[in-house]
């Protein structure tokens, strides 16, 4: 199984921040990488596909980059709604895995 | 908008079988080219991938679980549904239903504790 990794575990940032977070793949997954978003006591939502494609609906201050075994996940300026737990997912092969997650908190 | 809602047991006795059924509105689960999927988080854990069923009828499991899960499909109920048999303490998660494409998920259904428990 392809093996996910994220950094940091859990960052506190304020309203307003610029906030990145970096998953690691242990192998090459090309630009087959998802991020979700979870907010507490809620299903995750797909924010990004393809590592770098918007979901419809997801505000632009989102983004994604990477491809091979480095991706990182950007909200360019924190709103309130921001704060949750995310998740970036592996889409490049059988078993799908996850990364374990990065909670963001208010500081 | 397809939407979709997990239903079944909250409570599952060790080494009982849990199964539950996702109901699907506003879509057909025969059509689509989607990938009814579940996947479940174990409390205070992250997010296991257990596997999907095509629109067509074929599935894949993850290995980890595939000698216990089935998922099949009722399509005149718009439903499909996980089996999962010889549960244990290790089974107990949030169990999510979703759509596949087929490898992002989106949209998930709101999800539904299981404990497994004497």
């Amino acid at each position: 199984d392809i093996q996910m990794t994220q950094s940091p575990s859990s960052v506190s940032a304020s309203v307003g921040d610029r906030v990145t977070i970096t998953c690691r793949a242990s192998q090459g997954i090309s630009s087959f990488l998802a991020w979700y978003q979870q907010r507490p006591g809620r299903a995750p939502k797909l924010l990004i596909s393809a590592a770098s494609s918007l979901q419809s609906g997801v505000p632009s201050r989102f983004s994604g980059s990477g491809s091979g075994t480095e991706f990182t996940l950007t909200i360019s300026s924190l709103q309130p709604e921001d704060f949750a737990t995310y998740y970036c997912q592996q889409a490049n092969s059988f078993p799908y895995t996850f990364g374990p997650g990065t909670k963001l908190e208010i500081k | 908008q397809v939407q979709l809602q997990e239903s079944g047991p909250g409570l599952v006795e060790p080494s009982q079988s849990l199964s539950l059924t996702c109901t699907v509105s506003g879509g057909s689960i025969s059509s689509g080219g989607y990938y009814w999927t579940w996947i479940r988080q174990q409390p205070g854990k992250g997010l296991e991938w257990i596997g999907y069923i095509y629109y067509r009828g074929s599935t894949h499991y993850n290995p980890s679980l595939k000698s216990r899960v089935t998922i099949s499909r009722d399509t005149s109920k718009y439903q499909f549904s996980l089996t999962l048999t010889s549960v244990t303490a290790a089974d107990t998660a949030v169990y999510y239903c979703a759509i596949g494409y087929p490898n992002w998920f989106d949209p998930w259904g709101q999800g539904i504790l299981v404990t497994v428990s004497s």
